[in-house]
């Protein structure tokens, strides 16, 4: 079965940084495009960045291109998410999801909420 | 950038009853449709692909239509464990999400 999990949303300041972590088991990983897909409270649904099996592809909406970085480590199963330069709309549920760009979310972790206030 | 949106907003139907929403793009996407089902304080779970394709484990009820720029998500015979939120999610260029679609209890 696979699983994924994600980690390091909490609270931040406007301007602030923030990392998340997604674990991934159950899949040969490396094998696997991976994105993050958020959600503000209650409303809609917005991919926000995916990286390909290798790494060596990386992709990026435009409201957080320059801002966000995302990076995978094969050998441990990670996926992460930096942050950076947050704005308070970059308040949401944050998902890690198995999946690339373009492409349809097979997988879902349980997410992670980033609240970016003063 | 493609646009998707959804109608109704909100169905209220009963156990067994048949539902139908609708799914629209503001450009031609082909086939390259998906479907999810979100309940509150989960994660999305994806019901179908390629605008008719039943992902794995998915009853049979559910079933997908349409190309082009019209798409339609039906449920032949709602069951308790149907009342969600659903959304559709184009992926022929960018990746763009509607806007949802509650189905909630009559």
């Amino acid at each position: 079965e696979v699983q994924l999990a994600e980690s390091g949303g909490g609270l931040a300041q406007p301007g602030g940084s923030l990392r998340l972590s997604c674990t991934a088991s159950g899949l040969r990983f490396k094998s696997y495009a991976m994105s993050w897909v958020r959600q503000v409270s209650g409303r809609g649904l917005e991919w926000v960045s995916g990286i390909s099996g290798s790494g060596g592809g990386t992709y990026y909406a435009g409201s957080v291109k320059g801002r966000f970085t995302i990076s995978r480590d094969n050998s441990n199963s990670m996926v992460y998410l930096q942050m950076s330069s947050l704005r308070v709309d970059d308040t949401a549920v944050y998902y890690c999801a198995t999946g690339g760009w373009p492409d349809k979310y097979v997988n879902w972790g349980q997410g992670t909420l980033v609240s970016v206030s003063s | 950038d493609i646009q998707m949106t959804q109608s109704p907003s909100t169905v209220s139907a009963s156990v067994g009853d048949r539902v139908t929403i609708s799914c629209r793009a503001s450009q031609s996407i082909g086939t390259w449709l998906a479907w999810y089902q979100q309940k509150p304080g989960k994660a999305p779970k994806l019901l179908i692909y390629k605008a008719s394709f039943l992902e794995n484990g998915v009853p049979s009820r559910f079933s997908g239509s349409g190309s082009g720029t019209e798409f339609t998500l039906s449920i032949s015979r709602l069951q308790p464990d149907d009342f969600a939120v659903y959304y559709c999610q184009q992926y022929n260029s960018d990746s763009t999400f509607g806007p949802g679609t509650k189905v909630d209890i009559k």
